[in-house]
């Protein structure tokens, strides 16, 4: 079964750290890029970050550029968001989404259930 | 990265056909054939209903079908049904330094 499922989201204090993963399976995971997809509450979906099948090509939303930083191992399978300086406003559900090509092309075909995330003191 | 311009709400009564559209600029939309079209249920991951402005992924209905115009992509959905009802975004891809690029969303009322 293809599937992707997030994890790491929580509850943290504006200013600070915390990393998302997400493990791929029933698939081949280096034959595609990956993405973070964010929802906040009551929101509509926000693109976050893109990382090419080889990591090679990176893209960030301006929201979080010099913020946040995404990462793939291969051998692994899985995905990663690093994000740091969180604010108030990086509130909200983070989806990990598989797209159709080895590029970033924005064609998202499979996606987790998602990890949430709160910033708040 | 300016999000891309869907009306924010739009209804059909069953079996009628509905147009959601979607409008960008030249540097996203209107530069790439690289439109996707993205359904929501509440409480549910987006699901893809079409790609590359007009690609139906295996298992979506034949009901939904894109295209592109200009810096505008449209969403028709034809024979409403009342699963239809759900949230549609729409997303293109913008370039290499802004790669991808969301539509606000669209609410599909099934009257």
């Amino acid at each position: 079964e293809v599937q992707l499922v997030e994890s790491g989201g929580g509850l943290v204090q504006p200013g600070r750290s915390l990393r998302l993963s997400c493990a791929a399976s029933g698939f081949t995971f280096d034959d595609y890029a990956m993405h973070w997809v964010r929802q906040a509450p009551g929101k509509g979906l926000e693109w976050v970050s893109g990382i090419s099948w080889n990591s090679g090509s990176i893209g960030y939303a301006d929201s979080v550029k010099g913020r946040f930083t995404i990462s793939r191992d291969n051998a692994k399978n899985s995905l990663y968001l690093q994000m740091n300086s969180l604010r108030a406003e990086d509130t909200a559900l983070y989806y990990c989404a598989k797209d159709k090509g080895i590029e970033q092309e924005g064609a998202f075909d499979i996606w987790g259930q998602g990890t949430m995330v709160t910033v708040s003191s | 990265q300016s999000a891309l311009t869907q009306p924010a709400s739009v209804s059909g009564s069953p079996g009628q056909s509905i147009t959601i559209s979607c409008t960008g600029t030249s540097s996203d939309v209107g530069s790439y054939n690289l439109v996707s079209w993205y359904q929501q249920h509440p409480g549910k991951a987006p699901k893809l209903m079409i790609y590359e402005v007009s690609k139906r992924p295996s298992g979506v209905s034949n009901r939904f079908s894109g295209s592109k115009s200009g810096n505008t992509a449209s969403l028709t959905i034809s024979g409403l049904q009342a699963e239809d009802e759900a949230d549609y975004y729409c997303c293109s891809y913008a370039g290499s330094s802004s790669y991808v690029v969301f539509g606000g969303g669209t609410k599909l009322t099934v009257l």
